[in-house]
């Protein structure tokens, strides 16, 4: 079955520590998106791509990079610039331009500071 | 920037009752798309409707169905028959195609408590 794959389920950094949260589609979407919950915060967005090899900012990108590499993944990295990492981050896909489609959402990774 | 309003933190309703959720937002845009996601407390998100803002008809999905009023910038949904396994956490989100690369902006959400 075609799907949004993200792991860990759980991850735990450490002070000063890069952490990268995977997220794997086999839905053969070109559009892929992450986004960072809080509670009482809703979903914000961090950073999205439309295409391979082209990504962009979101409203909160600071503290976070991305790449993309190839269609099925985009993996998010969580820098030890951001100071306030612990959050529900969760990961969708999309097709491509097409305004009215519904979002995939991957399971999400729980992210806390050790 | 759009931004997208859900004044109710927090709701509860009776099994089998009807309970509407509020949601406003603000574009200058014309072209747009407005949905609700639900989030049991597995975490998932799923769809749970969504309307285009060019049809004047409300869309319906079963027991759900929304209440939009372009003028006002309002995207309610209402949910009948409530059952238990409506309790969630419900987002309202809202896309234009020409920012974000189609990206949803998502309010707060309204957690929805059914009881028996």
């Amino acid at each position: 079955d075609g799907g949004i794959t993200q792991s860990p389920k759980y991850l735990f950094r450490k002070e000063g520590q890069n952490v990268t949260l995977s997220c794997e589609q086999n839905l053969n979407h070109d559009a892929m998106y992450w986004y960072r919950q809080d509670p009482g915060q809703g979903l914000r967005l961090i950073y999205y791509s439309q295409i391979v090899n082209d990504f962009q900012k979101g409203d909160i990108a600071e503290g976070y990079s991305v790449s993309r590499e190839k269609k099925e993944s985009f993996p998010l990295t969580v820098t030890s610039a951001q100071k306030n990492p612990t959050a529900f981050y969760l990961c969708a896909s999309s097709i491509a331009g097409a305004a009215f489609e519904k979002l995939f959402f991957g399971s999400g990774t729980q992210l806390s500071v050790l | 920037a759009q931004t997208v309003t859900q004044s109710q933190p927090e709701m509860s309703v009776q099994e089998a009752e009807t309970v509407t959720l509020s949601c406003t937002y603000d574009t200058s845009e014309s072209n747009y798309y407005l949905f609700w996601y639900k989030q049991p407390p597995s975490r998932q998100m799923i769809l749970v409707i969504r309307q285009e803002a060019y049809k004047q008809q409300n869309a319906t999905e079963n027991r759900f169905s929304v209440n939009f009023q372009k003028a006002a910038k309002s995207f309610s949904l209402k949910i009948s028959d409530s059952q238990l396994g409506d309790t969630a956490m419900y987002f309202c989100a809202f896309m234009n195609p020409s920012r974000s690369g189609y990206a949803l902006n998502f309010g707060k959400g309204t957690s929805l408590l059914v009881t028996p």
